[in-house]
């Protein structure tokens, strides 16, 4: 199957700084990028979606300025936590999705941040 | 919000029993995934049913979907302890998001 990476895998920051996460398509194009945000023991929420080319989609209640996503290429995707706090310290994972008809969501193996 | 809950949301097991997870959704679907994730790590994709198929099959796993009553079952027949993992069932719309349910935990004991 399709295989998406992300980076990096692990990341402990002070609060206040700035983190960016990468993530890639490595054998296939992209054209859609999803972006989701996990807490301990409890199921993916989407964050926002990303389309290569255009700005992205985000969820309610997720704030566009805090967490930036550009989709530069038809294979990457960055997410970049702004003025990380604490309470953004979650398992952050990333999906891709192919052109045409393709349904299925290939998954990055997640980035899990820690804000000190 | 979401939109799946599954049940149970625990479920242990002893290596070679069959195990069957519950999903049941709130709106129109053009299909249904099911992924797992072991702790800590990415999702692995495991079967895709379409809104207008009733069952389908790959490997050890067997997957329905009732559309009448928005709920799908996947069942994991002659489970192994590597089967221990949390399993998600997820619905896609026309939009291609994905909405996730709440998971269930499997625990196979060997």
């Amino acid at each position: 199957g399709a295989v998406v990476s992300q980076h990096p895998s692990r990341v402990i920051c002070k609060s206040g700084t700035s983190v960016k996460i990468e993530c890639r398509s490595l054998d296939f194009q992209a054209t859609t990028m999803f972006w989701y945000r996990q807490f301990p023991k409890q199921s993916l929420m989407l964050m926002a979606t990303s389309n290569e080319g255009s700005k992205a989609t985000y969820e309610q209640g997720v704030e566009k300025d805090k967490f930036l996503i550009n989709h530069a290429s038809l294979t990457l995707s960055t997410l970049t936590v702004t003025s990380a706090h604490p309470e953004d310290s979650s398992f952050y994972i990333c999906s891709a999705v192919g052109g045409g008809e393709g349904e299925t969501q290939y998954f990055g193996p997640g980035t899990r941040l820690l804000v000190l | 919000s979401q939109q799946g809950e599954e049940d149970p949301q625990a479920l242990s097991i002893q290596e070679g029993e069959n195990a069957t997870m519950n999903c049941s959704y709130k709106t129109s679907i053009n299909n249904l995934q099911w992924y797992r994730q072991n702790s800590g790590r990415g999702l692995v994709h495991l079967i895709l049913i379409r809104s207008n198929e009733r069952e389908k099959h790959s490997g050890r796993l067997r997957v329905t979907l009732d559309t009448s009553k928005k709920s799908s079952s996947l069942l994991i027949t002659a489970s192994r302890a590597a089967d221990t993992a949390s399993y998600f069932c997820a619905t896609s719309g026309s939009a291609r998001q994905l909405t996730f349910g709440s998971g269930t935990q499997l625990t196979v004991l060997p």
